[in-house]
């Protein structure tokens, strides 16, 4: 079935500091959601890709939609304490019906102050 | 954005016990979705829950197991049967989309933290 790899799954860094992180497939998606959850809370979603090169920000957030389908990036700018949490990439599963969500393993970030 | 409410937030339960969770949405859709997400992993689908049909299970759950009634187009319930240790998780459900729309957005409950001792 379709699957979403994440990277990294986990990152340490400094306040302030910029974020990257990707998510890529063997097959091709059609849209791209990308999700943050909070300690004991449910994901939240922060962006929705729709079109192939699409970038979109929100915030200090942009994420991308691959010109090929089959990745997505996420970056975070001027990073702060609150960024802090596990970020999702997730598509819609065509294979099993168009509302059913595939998620990637996640990155957890961490940030020192 | 939806307003998603789930209840109860967190509950520690015994084993051999059952625990129902519930969730109301704030529009009517014809997809509810209910998730399980196992410390430290990522989300899993455990069942599709459509307004007047039976519940849709993934691979590897089963309906005698997490039991799920759909009564109308804005609440749902999944139970957890005869718990054991291996069931604590967070469930979370998940709205489908509303009919007046075309997009994707798809919004989370803010989750039930279940702990089975």
């Amino acid at each position: 079935g379709q699957q979403l790899n994440q990277s990294p799954q986990s990152m340490f860094i400094q306040e302030g500091e910029d974020v990257s992180m990707n998510c890529t497939s063997s097959s091709i998606f059609n849209t791209w959601l990308w999700y943050k959850q909070d300690p004991g809370e449910g994901p939240v979603l922060l962006i929705a890709l729709y079109k192939a090169g699409e970038l979109t920000s929100n915030g200090r957030l942009t994420a991308q939609f691959g010109i090929t389908r089959k990745d997505s990036f996420l970056n975070i700018s001027a990073s702060i304490p609150s960024d802090v949490g596990i970020y999702f990439c997730a598509g819609p599963s065509f294979i099993q019906g168009a509302q059913k969500l595939v998620f990637g393993q996640g990155t957890r970030l961490t940030i020192n102050p | 954005s939806a307003v998603i409410s789930q209840k109860p937030s967190r509950d520690i339960c015994q084993r051999g016990t059952s625990l129902t969770i519930q969730c109301q949405v704030d529009s009517q859709v014809t997809m509810m979705f209910w998730y399980r997400q196992q410390p430290g992993q990522s989300l899993t689908l455990i069942a599709t829950a459509n307004q007047g049909s039976e519940a849709t299970y993934e691979s590897g759950f089963v309906i005698d197991k997490f039991p799920i009634s759909r009564p109308n187009l804005t609440f749902s319930t999944l139970t957890v049967s005869n718990m054991s240790p291996e069931d604590s998780s967070i469930y979370l459900c998940r709205r489908g989309r509303t009919g007046a729309t075309c997009s994707y957005e798809q919004y989370f409950g803010p989750g039930t933290r279940l702990t089975v001792t």
